[in-house]
């Protein structure tokens, strides 16, 4: 069955710290993506990456990097030299082409980090 | 071009009426999908639609319809509303199935 995890529920750390998200995910099929989105205090969702099962590339994106390791399940987040304006809800999410390719997220629980001055 | 759009933002429901959560999107996507957030949790998926005219359940259907008339327009409908729909409901599009989901700004509703 399809699953991710995200076992880190809270995270604080002060500005310039780097931090690193985990998550975890269970899937049977070969052909999946996995997304990582932003919920700001706001509440809206604001997309950040999207990967596919066939890309294991790490990506950078400014201060932001994404570690994706199918041998371990994993799609991990890191921010490098926190700020403030990164304190949000971070959702990991998964899609598998089995699903007869609706496109439908499984959503993990979410990790809430917190940035300090 | 004004994305993904929900109304109302807020609501508060009596337990047993029904409404209507709007959802309009302008970027001329097929895959459209309604998900609700309960607090400290995820989101989930209540219904989805791949285009025009096809709507199916997803993980959390009980207590809502949908329909898909347009491209543009994705509805989703609470009838009897319950204590237990209480929460923030977002509606999302996305051009192929595969690609990101782009979200409305949401609708927290309460049921009392």
């Amino acid at each position: 069955a399809q699953k991710v995890t995200q076992a880190q529920t809270e995270i604080s750390v002060v500005e310039k710290e780097d931090v690193t998200l985990d998550c975890v995910y269970e899937t049977r099929d070969t052909t999946y993506y996995l997304f990582w989105y932003k919920q700001p205090p706001s509440g809206e969702l604001v997309f950040l990456i999207r990967r596919n099962s066939f890309d294991e590339q790490n990506e950078i994106s400014g201060r932001y990097s994404w570690n994706f390791q199918k041998s371990t399940s994993s799609f991990n987040f890191t921010i490098t030299a926190s700020q403030v304006v990164d304190s949000a809800v971070y959702f990991c999410a998964l899609s598998e082409a089995g699903s007869s390719n609706t496109g439908k997220l499984i959503f993990g629980q979410g990790t809430t980090l917190q940035v300090k001055p | 071009n004004a994305g993904v759009t929900q109304t109302p933002k807020f609501r508060i429901l009596k337990i047993g009426q029904s409404m209507t959560l709007q959802c309009t999107q302008d970027m001329n996507h097929n895959y459209m999908y309604w998900y609700r957030q309960d607090p400290g949790m995820g989101l989930k998926l209540i219904y989805y639609s791949v285009g025009a005219g096809i709507t199916d359940k997803g993980e959390v259907p009980n207590g809502y319809n949908v329909s898909r008339s347009t491209t543009e327009d994705f509805p989703l409908r609470l009838e009897l509303a319950a204590p237990s729909q209480t929460s923030v409901y977002f509606c999302a599009s996305s051009y192929y199935w595969s690609h990101e989901q782009y979200f409305g700004p949401g609708t927290r509703l309460t049921v009392t």
